[in-house]
């Protein structure tokens, strides 16, 4: 069945640092791949998606790329701020899967000042 | 405009005791989802209503059931709680199911606690 792996966490890192959280996905066909971000007390917000092979989703300064070579969708950021700390998961939609989406572990963010 | 709202946002129960969550969906949406995720896990999916109708179930025991009215708001009823299933329930809304590019607007989650 499909899966998703993602790097365990917490990850610390200083205000303006590089940020990259590793996402690998296991599915049949060319599933869609979306970053979901989980601020304290808050839902599951939509961070960003690619729907096909090369395709870069980017939204707040985040950007991922979907590569269907490596079968990973990494979720990178120049420069991070204390406000991104929240926990990031990697999510797939298969095709026909309707709103069934399959979720990684989640990475936990932490950004310190 | 009102985003996806559930209650309970907080609750405990007993072990062998029942449980009913619910969702509202954002206004002209028509597609739910219900997702469990136990503390420092991914979501997982639950089931999936459109419609009315169930369009899709996870891989959970028959202890869970859920509805959808015709306001499209929806309910997850969990029978005989075990201790397994303390989470925090995620109700996801959509215009409506399918498609790759679709997006789930997910609600805040009812936490819940089985003692």
């Amino acid at each position: 069945g499909d899966s998703v792996t993602q790097m365990e966490g917490p990850v610390t890192l200083s205000e303006e640092a590089f940020l990259t959280i590793n996402c690998t996905y296991t599915a049949t066909g060319y599933p869609s791949l979306f970053w979901y971000v989980q601020y304290p007390g808050e839902g599951l917000q939509l961070l960003l998606k690619a729907t096909k092979a090369d395709d870069k989703g980017s939204n707040k300064g985040f950007e991922a790329t979907y590569r269907k070579e490596t079968t990973s969708f990494h979720l990178e950021k120049g420069s991070v701020q204390v406000s991104d700390s929240a926990v990031y998961f990697c999510a797939l939609k298969g095709l026909g899967a309707g709103n069934m989406l399959t979720f990684g572990g989640g990475t936990r963010l932490m950004v310190k000042p | 405009d009102a985003g996806v709202t559930q209650s309970p946002t907080h609750l405990i129960k007993t072990r062998g005791q029942q449980v009913t969550l619910r969702c509202s969906p954002i206004s002209g949406h028509k597609s739910v989802s219900w997702y469990q995720q136990v503390l420092g896990q991914g979501p997982q999916f639950i089931f999936q209503y459109y419609e009315k109708e169930e369009r899709g179930r996870g891989n959970f025991p028959d202890r869970f059931s859920a509805r959808q009215f015709p306001n499209y708001s929806s309910e997850l009823n969990v029978n005989a709680l075990l201790l397994g299933d303390s989470a925090l329930y995620l109700c996801a809304s959509s215009l409506a199911p399918g498609g790759n590019t679709g997006e789930l607007f997910f609600g805040e989650g009812s936490r819940l606690t089985v003692l």
